[in-house]
């Protein structure tokens, strides 16, 4: 597709909820990302995946977060047990290379999760 | 650890009003400085990346500077379509991927 697809755009779930959160990346982009971005807050690294390895997991905010890359494109971030700090908006994002960003990612729309 | 830090955390200008958001930033061996807009209910749009200290780069009424300490994002003669979100950030020393975010500014422009 032209952009990179997130979905759903928005989610409520209940405390203790297991949810997935889906990421279409642009065609053909080997890096994707996850960011949680925080009401009034700038976006914070989660993971970064190229192609199917996921080489850095080190922001991901507790074991009830996990993301995966089976084949190399779609991406889906699963949180367990959903608890209200959970709550945020979470962005994906692709580039066409590897590191060197030198044009910046390409991101999402995002989806907002509510955890009531 | 690498922090980014964005001043004003708002600002307010009429068309036509040109000013400057500003973006301090510490980092161990800075591998990129990068500005993204933001929309609300959108993820952030590229704008720049600055590389070292007197670099400059331009794009319609924007132009973003770098020094050693800062960098400034520079709006000339605004426009209320320049109303958004302005995000700085910068790719910490140690990763040749990972982006720490400042805050961001959101700018408003009015008619």
């Amino acid at each position: 597709g032209a952009g990179v697809s997130q979905s759903p755009r928005y989610k409520v779930a209940k405390r203790g909820q297991d949810v997935a959160l889906r990421c279409d990346p642009i065609s053909g982009h080997v890096s994707l990302f996850w960011y949680q971005q925080a009401l009034g807050q700038g976006p914070e690294f989660l993971t970064y995946f190229q192609n199917e390895a996921q080489l850095d997991k080190s922001g991901l905010p507790s074991d009830r977060f996990f993301a995966e890359r089976p084949e190399g494109s779609v991406s889906t971030l699963k949180i367990q047990r959903t608890q209200q700090e959970d709550s945020a908006v979470y962005l994906c994002a692709s580039s066409l290379v590897g590191p060197g960003i030198e044009y910046g990612y390409t991101f999402g729309s995002g989806t907002r999760l509510t955890v009531v | 650890e690498d922090q980014v830090t964005q001043s004003p955390e708002a600002l307010r200008l009429q068309e036509g009003e040109s000013s400057s958001l500003n973006c301090s930033y510490t980092v161990s061996g800075l591998r990129g400085l990068f500005w993204y807009r933001q929309d609300p209910g959108k993820g952030p749009e590229f704008l720049f990346t600055l590389y070292s200290a007197g670099e400059e780069k331009e794009k319609e009424r924007l132009k973003a500077t770098l020094t050693k300490k800062e960098s400034f994002l520079h709006i000339t003669a605004p426009k209320p379509e320049d109303s958004a979100t302005y995000l700085c950030a910068v790719r910490e020393g140690g990763s040749n991927y990972k982006l720490t975010f400042g805050k961001g500014t959101l700018l408003t422009v009015n008619p």
